[in-house]
């Protein structure tokens, strides 16, 4: 059973950092292109970020560039985004997902998110 | 940056059908995905690739493609189904994701 586990969420001040991590089960994880997705309190589904399976690509919505990374650790199964220089606007749930082998934007899994809030 | 626009809301009355639309310029190229979110859940693929519905989607969900829009066809609306929907695509160098806006979707 594919299993996607959110964690690191938090309530962290404006300017601040945090490192989110989703711990992934039930598949080869280093044969799946991965993404973060985002949701602001009432609002629509934005994606943020993809990562290639070998690190070799990632891509980013303009909005984060410059103060995100995202980064995956395939011996342990694992996938990060490192959020930097955070605003009040980046306050979300944040969704670990897989992409499909026939396409990375084929979202076929997805966690249950962890919460980030920024506020002073 | 790339859009995708879908109309805010949707009402039908039970067993009506709804047609939710979602129009961008990439759509030609790329495929489209559509996603039901129910309050507190994380999202659930109801089609793929434009027209695709996945296993353990009921049959009354269909999707349809005609050059720069895609269309979520639900027929036979139950109250179950009211929910958030959202089209999901990619731009046209297929690197970069995109989500709707959302529409809501509701059963009078």
């Amino acid at each position: 059973e594919v299993q996607l586990v959110e964690s690191g969420g938090d309530l962290v001040q404006p300017g601040g950092s945090l490192r989110l991590s989703c711990a992934a089960s039930g598949f080869t994880f280093s044969t799946y292109w991965m993404s973060w997705v985002r949701q602001a309190p009432g609002k629509g589904l934005e994606w943020v970020a993809n990562i290639k399976e070998d690190e070799s690509e990632k891509y980013y919505v303009d909005s984060v560039k410059g103060r995100f990374t995202i980064s995956r650790d395939n011996a342990k199964n694992s996938l990060y985004l490192q959020m930097n220089s955070l605003r009040a606007e980046d306050t979300a749930v944040y969704y670990c997902v897989r992409g499909h082998r026939t396409s990375w934007f084929y979202f076929d899994y997805w966690g249950q998110g962890t919460l980030v809030t920024v506020s002073s | 940056s790339y859009e995708l626009t879908q109309p805010p809301s949707v009402s039908v009355s039970p067993g009506q059908t709804a047609r939710i639309s979602c129009s961008g310029d990439a759509l030609p190229k790329q495929y489209a995905y559509w996603f039901q979110q129910k309050p507190g859940q994380a999202p659930v693929l109801v089609i793929y690739k434009d027209t695709e519905r996945p296993s353990g989607i009921p049959e009354r969900f269909s999707g349809s493609s005609s050059g720069t829009a895609v269309t979520l066809t639900i027929s036979g609306v139950q109250a179950e189904d009211e929910a958030d929907y959202y089209c999901q695509s990619a731009d046209n160098s297929g690197a970069y994701g995109v989500f709707g806006g959302g529409t809501k979707l509701t059963v009078l």
